[in-house]
């Protein structure tokens, strides 16, 4: 069966710092992979989208950039972090055949 | 930016009581999807409809499109404390849009046992 995991899954970081979070998923070959950020009480947001290795798609303007260096890797990171980019990023594959997501339990970053 | 946008952003209920919940969109869909998210958590698929259906059941969940309006409903019958979650629709808009989903604000279900 497939899996999903990100981590760190709870990250607190100086304003400034650069950034990695890592998600890798099992059990599938060639997945669609998104990075959403999600504020606080808020809906989702998409960032990233990743339909093969290397190839990125960027969404929204921003400090972050997202790489994919394995077919099962999505990486997404920042030079350097900035109080606005506090939240609860969600790495997701989709399902070819359903056209679900299926999404990581998230990685709470907050920047101080 | 956002495609679906959910009605009510929060509801209260009592177990047993059903709850509804709805999805506006603005653009063509090929499908639907809802999701869950319990407080801290990832969210959980829980039930995809296509633009050709107009309703669809699973389990204790109801879901309703109606494209000519671009609105969706979720129905959860017979709620219990477990259902308390935020409920987020998503659209999935043609392939040229690059197989993204686009997700709405949610509703936060509270139901008191």
């Amino acid at each position: 069966s497939q899996t999903i995991h990100q981590w760190p899954a709870t990250l607190v970081q100086p304003v400034g710092s650069p950034l990695s979070l890592e998600c890798t998923v099992e059990g599938t070959s060639n997945p669609n992979l998104y990075w959403y950020r999600q504020a606080a009480g808020r809906g989702l947001q998409l960032l990233f989208y990743s339909v093969g290795i290397g190839q990125i798609s960027s969404e929204v303007p921003q400090n972050l950039s997202a790489s994919r260096p394995q077919d099962r890797q999505f990486i997404l990171s920042s030079k350097k972090l900035l109080l606005s980019d506090s939240g609860f990023y969600l790495c997701a594959w989709r399902g070819y055949y359903t056209g679900e997501l299926f999404f990581g339990e998230g990685s709470r970053l907050t920047v101080l | 930016s956002q495609q679906g946008e959910e009605d009510p952003q929060a509801l209260s209920i009592q177990e047993g009581e059903n709850a509804t919940m709805n999805c506006s969109y603005k653009t063509s869909i090929n499908n639907l999807q809802w999701y869950r998210q319990n407080s801290g958590r990832g969210l959980v698929h829980l039930i995809l409809i296509r633009s050709n259906e107009r309703e669809k059941h699973s389990g204790r969940l109801r879901v309703t499109l109606d494209t000519s309006k671009k609105s969706s409903s979720l129905l959860i019958t017979a709620s219990r404390a477990a259902d308390t979650a935020s409920y987020f629709c998503a659209t999935d808009a043609d392939k040229a849009a690059g197989n993204k989903l686009t997700f709405g604000g949610g509703t936060r279900v509270l139901v008191k046992p």
